[in-house]
Order: structure tokens, then C-alpha cells, then sequence
């Protein structure tokens, strides 16, 4: 099946910095990449979608100056969370699909905590 | 609105008994995925339904979509403990490839012995 990674799969930082979540489809070309978050024993909510060379669509609610996200390739695209803060804490899952497919295949996540 | 509504939330399974899981949907796709999550882990796909009608079925555990009723079924027979874990739904929000998925709140299944 479709393997989709994510790195790193947990990272600490301070509150202010920024820190960049890499997704990447490892045996596929994924025209669109999605963005959710997931707090502790909630469902998962979708922040983004990415189109390999477009802008990012964000969802109402999610502030796309501080959420960056750059689908710069058919395989990789980017999460930075700038000026981080401790609510900004969470689970942060990215998916894949591919041209014409329906299915999207998930990364394993990054557990992101801000001190 | 696009809603996504799991029932219930929380199942407490005793081993070898049945349970049911139920989903209902009321986006304009009719594409119904089933997930399982683990504690701090990420999702694994269990079941990907497109039609009305479909029923899939894998070791314990069938999922079966009514599209008329907007409703999908993820039933679990003879339960044992490995299936404790989170379940989810999810749709397409359109009725389009390279769609965003909307899921339900999950149901967290607990078996006990």
C-alpha cells in the first residue's frame, strides 16, 4: 500500500519559536496533501489542504500566517507552526492522495508540545 | 452543515460478545471509511465502502453502508482485547476525488475479560 512519513514524530519546543513538520509520500505522487490536528482524545479536524504548487486552502478558523504549509513537490509538503505557543500543542497528522483516487493514506503523525 | 455522528461514544466489550457501532452521515458523498486508532498512534485504515450495499468484512470485525439512510454499521463479533482502541468514521466533504474527509468523534472500545 501507499506509505506517507512524517518527521520528525515528536518534537518539544519553547514558546515563540517556530518549528517545520515535513509529510512526504514515499511511493506515490500526492497532487493533494490535508493538514488535521488532533488534541488529546479528540477527532481529528482538518486544518488545510494542499495542491502540489498552489496556495494552501485553510479551514475557517485556522490562522494561515501562523500555520505555513508549502506543497512544494508531488512528494513532500511542509507544516511550519510559527511563533509557537502552548495551546498550539497537539497531534499533528498529515495525509495523501493521489490523482483521481479517492483514498487517502495517512502519515504516522507528529506530537508537537510547546513549553 | 456536513455532520458526522458516531454512536456511541464509549463501548465497554466483554470478551465474546457482539457490538455494533453506528455512523451516521449527512454529507452529499456517500464514501464511508472506517479508521482504528491506537493511543498515540495514527490512523489505520480498516475499511473504505463506496456503494450502497457494500459490506466488507476482515477477522472480527463488518462494516456495511446504507446510502438511502445515510448510515454506516461497524459491527464486532466475539470480541477480544486486541480490538480496544478508538474507532472512526469519516466522509468525503464532496462528492470528488482529492477531497477533505470529515470524521465522527470516535468510539473508544474497551474489552475486558
Amino acid at each position: 500500500g501507499a506509505v506517507v512519513s512524517q518527521h520528525p514524530s515528536w518534537v518539544i519546543c519553547k514558546s515563540g519559536t517556530s518549528v517545520k513538520i515535513e509529510c512526504r509520500s514515499l511511493d506515490f505522487q500526492a497532487t493533494t496533501m490535508f493538514w488535521y490536528r488532533q488534541f488529546p482524545k479528540q477527532s481529528l479536524m482538518l486544518m488545510a489542504t494542499s495542491n502540489e504548487g498552489s496556495k494552501a486552502t485553510y479551514e475557517q478558523g485556522v490562522e494561515k500566517d501562523k500555520f505555513l504549509i508549502n506543497h512544494a513537490s508531488l512528494t513532500l509538503s511542509t507544516l511550519t507552526v510559527t511563533s509557537a505557543h502552548p495551546e498550539d500543542s497537539s497531534f499533528y497528522i498529515c495525509s495523501a492522495t493521489g490523482t483521481y483516487s479517492y483514498e487517502q493514506y495517512f502519515g504516522p503523525g507528529t506530537r508537537l508540545t510547546v513549553t | 452543515e456536513l455532520k458526522v455522528e458516531q454512536n456511541p461514544l464509549f463501548l465497554s466489550m466483554q470478551e465474546g460478545k457482539n457490538y455494533t457501532i453506528y455512523c451516521n452521515y449527512s454529507t452529499t458523498s456517500d464514501r464511508l471509511y472506517w479508521y482504528r486508532q491506537d493511543p498515540g498512534k495514527s490512523l489505520e485504515s480498516l475499511f473504505v465502502l463506496l456503494s450502497n450495499g457494500a459490506v466488507k468484512q476482515e477477522g472480527r470485525l463488518m462494516a456495511s453502508l446504507d446510502t438511502k439512510a445515510r448510515l454506516s454499521t461497524l459491527h464486532i463479533t466475539a470480541a477480544v482485547h486486541d480490538l480496544s482502541a478508538t474507532y472512526f468514521c469519516a466522509v468525503d466533504m464532496e462528492d470528488q476525488a482529492g477531497t477533505a474527509l470529515i470524521f465522527g468523534k470516535g468510539t473508544t472500545l474497551s474489552v475486558s475479560s
